[in-house]
This record gives C-alpha cells, structure tokens and sequence, in this order.
C-alpha cells in the first residue's frame, strides 16, 4: 500500500513555543490530506483538510490560528502548533488518500511542558 | 452530516471466544467503510474495508465484517479470538462518490484473556 510519513515521531516542547510535524506522501501524490489529534484512549478526530495550493477547511471547533497548516506540495503538508499550551498534548496523525482508501502516517506525540 | 456509533466501549473475552463488535453509521448516500485496529503503543492498521460488491468483507488476520445497508451498520466479527488481538477497533466511514473525510466511531476496546 502507499506509504505516509510523518515527523518528527515525538516532540516535547515549553509551553509558549511553536511547533512544526510534517506528513509526506512518499510514493504517491495528495492534492488533499487529513489531521486528526487523538487524546489517550479515545478515538481519533478530524481537525482539518489540508488542500494543496489553497486554504485549509478546518472541521468546527479547531482555532486556524493555533494549528497552522500549510500543504505547499503535492506531497508534503505540515501542521504548526502556535504557542502551544500543556493541553494541546496530544497524538496528531495525518493521512492522505489514494483512490478513496486512506493511509495512516505513524502519529507524532507532542508533550508541552 | 456522517456520524459512526460503535455499541461497546470495552468487550472482555477469553482466548477462542467469537467476537462481533457492532458498528452504525449514519449517512443517506453511498459510503465506504472501514475497521481500523490500533495495537498498544503502535499506529492505525487497515483491517478490512467495503466499496461495493459482495457485503461480506474478509480481512486480515480472520478478521470479517457484514454490510447490511438497510440497517445502516457494517459489524466485525472473528470466530476465535487470541491473546494477540488485544487492541483498539476503530470503526470508520467516508462519502463513497469520492474521496471525503474519514469519520471514526469512538472506538471499542478488545482485551482478550489468555
């Protein structure tokens, strides 16, 4: 299957600091990529639709200003955690979707202290 | 706007029990359909998926799910659970027409007892 990438894996960061996790396409291109965050046992939920050349649309209740995302490339888009605060810990996992089925990026693990 | 419900949010079996995890979904149009499992520690794995064709979707490990569209719902089912399935499954649903969002249900966590 086609295969998504993301880094860093983890990420431990002060609170008041930014924060940039790319997700790659490595073997296909996405005109179009999803982030999802997912807190500690529970399930996975969509924050954004990364679209290529254009703006993010972002799913009600995510701040466009705290979670940048830029998707600059057919295979690279990246999400930057502004001035991040201890609740925004979380599991950020990206996809990206060839011929309607989605592939998972292996999740960064953001810790603010 | 879709929307996936699973029935448990914790099942307990034994080694060699079945299992059937139920899953709803809600969306008028034609959808595709997802189980995902996430082992502890690890990232989402594709278990088995349904586009169209035959309702009765086989996956990996023995790991099967029925598309029954007039009841809105696509279960999983394995005849005999081991130790190793312990996981996360996570039901999942997108617009069939074309690629869409990929909606999670909340999850159902599996602990399987040697």
């Amino acid at each position: 299957g086609a295969v998504v990438s993301q880094h860093p894996s983890w990420v431990i960061c002060k609170s008041g600091t930014s924060v940039k996790i790319e997700c790659r396409s490595l073997d296909f291109q996405a005109t179009t990529m999803f982030w999802y965050r997912q807190f500690p046992k529970q399930s996975l939920m969509l924050m954004a639709t990364s679209n290529e050349g254009s703006k993010a649309t972002y799913e009600q209740g995510v701040e466009k200003d705290k979670f940048l995302i830029n998707h600059a490339s057919l295979t690279l888009s990246t999400l930057t955690v502004t001035s991040a605060h201890p609740e925004d810990s979380s599991f950020y996992i990206c996809s990206a979707a060839v011929n309607t089925e989605a592939f998972f990026g292996q999740g960064t693990r953001l810790t603010v202290v | 706007a879709q929307s996936v419900s699973q029935h448990n949010h914790h099942v307990i079996l034994s080694e060699a029990a079945s299992l059937e995890l139920g899953c709803n979904y809600s969306y008028g149009g034609t959808v595709n359909l997802f189980w995902y499992v996430q082992y502890p520690g690890q990232h989402l794995q594709l278990l088995l998926k349904y586009f169209s064709g035959d309702p009765l979707v086989k996956g990996i490990k023995g790991f099967e799910a029925e598309f029954i569209k007039s009841k809105f719902s696509f279960n999983l089912r394995k005849p005999s659970v081991q130790w190793s399935d312990t996981a996360e499954y996570f039901c999942a649903v997108n617009a069939g027409t074309s690629y869409d969002k990929v909606i999670f249900g909340p999850g159902t966590s599996l602990s399987v007892i040697p």
